[in-house]
């Protein structure tokens, strides 16, 4: 799988759009992104994925640029229960064995 | 989105004792769970993949002999901590795959909080 580079925290006012940006700049033609959360303590949480389109359902939008080498998700009203850790993952199509590797991801606090 | 689920959701055990957790997929089948343990403060690290009806694959460093792996049918796995000790104290989490159409997603339980004496 690629690998991917996101920032290690971001802080966002509480109503504001949260913009967390991911880089995957080796990211091969068949492989999606996928964004998932960490809430204190829990399991991930899967948000969204897409491969070259932009997606958008009722968490999150997707936005991946033209060359796929970047993306960014976005909460579009970002309140206190979004404070969470954001990882970006890029994987391979379905197909057995598909294993995620987790990076650091991002610390997103959202702020009141 | 599908549901997966753990038990039990914390346990603390003595040291030499063995805890099974187990991991199950509610509204779907599974063929590939996986497992990961998450230390304070770090990522989460993939420990094993899970098939069933065949032996589970084991990332580098994981002993298999400790933790035990057992994939018995669609919707349940199931990771056994063998002669626990308290560097075996971590979060253990469980995902399963489904897949729908070409696009297979992973799905993650609520973890499993395992404190060793």
């Amino acid at each position: 799988d690629a690998k991917t580079t996101q920032p290690p925290s971001m802080d966002c006012a509480e109503g504001r759009a949260a913009n967390l940006p991911c880089n995957h700049s080796t990211i091969s033609g068949n492989e999606y992104v996928y964004w998932y959360r960490q809430i204190h303590s829990q399991g991930p949480q899967y948000i969204i994925h897409g491969l070259k389109n932009n997606e958008t359902n009722e968490m999150a939008s997707l936005i991946i640029t033209e060359d796929r080498k970047s993306s960014t998700l976005i909460l579009p009203h970002a309140t206190l229960r979004d404070t969470a850790v954001y990882y970006c993952i890029v994987r391979g199509p379905s197909g057995g064995y598909q294993k995620v590797t987790f990076g650091i991801g991002t610390k997103l606090q959202v702020i009141p | 989105g599908a549901v997966v689920s753990q038990h039990p959701s914390r346990v603390i055990c003595k040291s030499g004792t063995s805890v099974k957790i187990e991991c199950r997929s509610l509204d779907f089948q599974a063929t590939t769970m996986f497992w990961y343990r998450q230390f304070p403060k770090q990522s989460l690290m993939l420990m094993a993949t899970s098939n069933e009806g065949s032996k589970a694959t084991y990332e580098q460093g994981v002993e298999k002999d400790k933790f035990l792996i057992n994939h018995a049918s669609l919707t349940l796995s199931t990771l056994t901590v063998t002669s626990a000790h308290p560097e075996d104290s971590s979060f253990y989490i469980c995902s399963a795959s489904e897949g729908r159409g070409l696009v297979e997603t992973q799905y993650f339980g609520p973890g499993t909080r395992l404190l060793v004496l």
